[in-house]
Formats: C-alpha cells, sequence, structure tokens
C-alpha cells in the first residue's frame, strides 16, 4: 500500500554539525511535502514545505530537498542546535488523499 | 489571532469507562479539522476529519467516533474505553496547505 517511512528511527549529531534526516514515499501522485518537528509532549510543529514541481527549499537553516526520480525527500539542518533535539516527520498530500504521516526520526543533539 | 484549543492535556481512564475530547479553534470559520493518534515511537495515524458542521469522515475501522455540533467545535468521543485506545491524540485543522497542531492529549487507558 502507499506509505511514507523514514530511512532511520535515530539520529545522533554534535552540535554545531549539520544534520540530515531522509524520508522515502512511495506515492507518486504526491503533490505536496511537508517536514515537522515534534518536541516531546507537545504537537507537531511546521518546519518548511515543498510541492513536487520543486527540488529544493530553502529556510532559516534548514532545506529540503526533493528528488521525485527516487521518491526522496531530505530535511538538512545546519548547524544543529541543542533546541533541535526533537522527533522529526516528513507528510505528504495528494489531491486524492489527507496528509499522511512517516514514523518519525529522534534527532539528540550531543554537547 | 488563529488559534487550536485542546483538552485536557493528560487523562487516565479505566477500561469500560467512556471518553470526550474537545477541540476548538478561533479564528476562523469554517475550518477542516482533523483527529490524529499517535502511538508510543510513531507516526501519526488519521482517525477523523470533517469538512464542516455534523460532517465527519472515518479514517480507521474502530472504537471511537466523532462529531461536529459548532463550526469550530471538534469532539472525539469512545463509549468503552479499551486498553488499545492508550495514545497521544492530536487535532489540527487545515491551514492554507498545512495542517496547524494542537498541542495533544495523553490518554492512558489502565
Amino acid at each position: 500500500g502507499e506509505s511514507v517511512g523514514l530511512h532511520l528511527p535515530t539520529l545522533s549529531v554534535q552540535e554545531g554539525d549539520n544534520s540530515i534526516i531522509n524520508c522515502a514515499y512511495s506515492n507518486s501522485a504526491s503533490d505536496y511535502f511537508i517536514w515537522y518537528k515534534q518536541e516531546s509532549g507537545k504537537g507537531p510543529q511546521f518546519i518548511i514545505d515543498i510541492r513536487s514541481n520543486m527540488d529544493k527549499r530553502q529556510g532559516q537553516r534548514v532545506t529540503v530537498l526533493l528528488n521525485k526520480t527516487v521518491k526522496h525527500l531530505s530535511l538538512q539542518i545546519a548547524a544543529t542546535q541543542p533546541g533541535d533535539s526533537a522527533v522529526y516527520f516528513c507528510a505528504e498530500k495528494s489531491s486524492a488523499r489527507q496528509l499522511t504521516f512517516g514514523s518519525g526520526t529522534q534527532l539528540t543533539v550531543l554537547p | 489571532s488563529q488559534t487550536i484549543h485542546q483538552w485536557p492535556a493528560t487523562l487516565v481512564q479505566p477500561v469500560g469507562s467512556p471518553l470526550s475530547l474537545e477541540c476548538t479553534v478561533e479564528g476562523t470559520s469554517n475550518p477542516n479539522l482533523y483527529w490524529y493518534r499517535q502511538a508510543a515511537g510513531r507516526g501519526l495515524q488519521l482517525l477523523f476529519y470533517s469538512v464542516g458542521i455534523g460532517q465527519i469522515s472515518s479514517e480507521v475501522p474502530q472504537n471511537l467516533s466523532a462529531s461536529r455540533p459548532q463550526d469550530r467545535q471538534f469532539i472525539l468521543s469512545s463509549k468503552k474505553l479499551l486498553l488499545s485506545d492508550s495514545g497521544f491524540y492530536l487535532c489540527a485543522w487545515r491551514t492554507g496547505s498545512g495542517y496547524t497542531f494542537g498541542s495533544g492529549t495523553r490518554l492512558t487507558v489502565v
């Protein structure tokens, strides 16, 4: 069936290093992708989004890359900070479906 | 300003007891509203969504039900809770192309 999933369940990075969180999707009809950050005990917060007609989008310290050929999405966080420690979810949306979430990656920033 | 409120934040209920979780939004009209459940260490599973008063769509068969009695109110209910209903319940509303989430309710069924 259709799914959105993540390659790695956990990721540890040193403070100041760059982080890369990956996501694979299988729905070729997806036209919109979102990255969410969820801190412990809180609801997910929007980070950045990208439409399927784009391959890159940049925000403040974050960049999302979309490779439609291999159905792969990544979130890059520059100069990772302790406050970036959280679970990160990718989500995809198509006209025929509601927003579908992946299982999440736990990012831990080491001092 | 546009805000979403969800309560209670935590809830411990015995098996077989009823459930009522409430979600309200402010600063918008006729929003699309959603209930998600998140099991520990897992992703978000869509339970119900509503595009208007009295209109409920269920994504998965389960022990839960939802109602939309008012434009900005979305309620998640159960007549008899099961142990498997434990989880983190999130209300969301569609804002533009994305969703804005409430702060969640941690439900533990004992």
